[in-house]
């Protein structure tokens, strides 16, 4: 069984720029979270997806959108990149019956905006 | 919104011994409550949870208990190892789907 996986490792930016991040979510699991978790905090919650909808977001501005694909799999996408962006993101997938609850988290992408 | 308190935000305690973290929530409307560890440069990885209509949950070592009139919720580890030195997070989970974690908990098991 493979777990969640996460693409790329590292990523180093601009400011402005726009990012594109991806995530494989574990075999069988059709739900995907998104976080973002700054050096020595916990992890924010960015949005959860389900059915390639959106099913919760936590309070990030617009500039942060996703996708679902049929797969299951997830991106996560940053326009006008800020400073404040720098961290390392997660997504973690969830099996069926578990209302999204359940979370198996990836290797996460560290994301470095200069 | 939600709010997620954690203390201690450092723990140590001696190989053998028990440790106690504690969380307190700002919303009744919570309804899941997960813990996770995570060791030094690797992934969050969930150890308990515990669900508002259950009062406590065991699983070897470790207990989640929940006080859902006080919203707090604790993990309890015994006989700790040096392999439980790691960084532990608490969350909450409310009707929205917005799952909410607090700040952090670093315990140090000394041999």
């Amino acid at each position: 069984e493979t777990g969640v996986t996460q693409s790329p490792t590292h990523l180093i930016k601009t400011r402005g720029q726009q990012v594109t991040l991806r995530c494989s979510s574990q075999s069988g699991h059709n739900t995907v979270s998104w976080y973002q978790q700054a050096l020595g905090q916990g992890p924010q919650f960015i949005f959860q997806y389900y059915r390639e909808e959106e099913n919760g977001r936590g309070n990030f501005p617009p500039r942060f959108s996703g996708l679902q694909f049929p797969n299951y799999s997830s991106e996560l996408n940053v326009n006008a990149l800020e400073l404040d962006d720098s961290a390392l993101y997660l997504c973690a997938s969830s099996p069926p019956g578990t209302s999204g609850e359940t979370q198996y988290f990836g290797p996460g992408t560290r994301l470095l905006v200069l | 919104g939600e709010n997620v308190e954690q203390h201690p935000s450092t723990l140590s305690v001696q190989e053998g011994d028990s440790a106690v973290i504690k969380c307190t929530y700002s919303d009744s409307a919570s309804n899941y409550f997960p813990w996770y560890k995570q060791e030094l440069g690797k992934r969050p990885q969930l150890i308990i949870d515990i669900r508002s209509n259950v009062g406590e949950k065991k699983d070897q070592r470790i207990a989640v208990t929940l006080n859902k009139t006080a919203k707090h919720f604790s993990l309890h580890i015994t006989e700790t190892q040096p392999e439980d030195s790691a960084v532990y997070f608490c969350a909450a989970k409310d009707y929205g789907q917005n799952f909410v974690f607090g700040p952090g908990t670093r315990l140090s098991v000394l041999p």
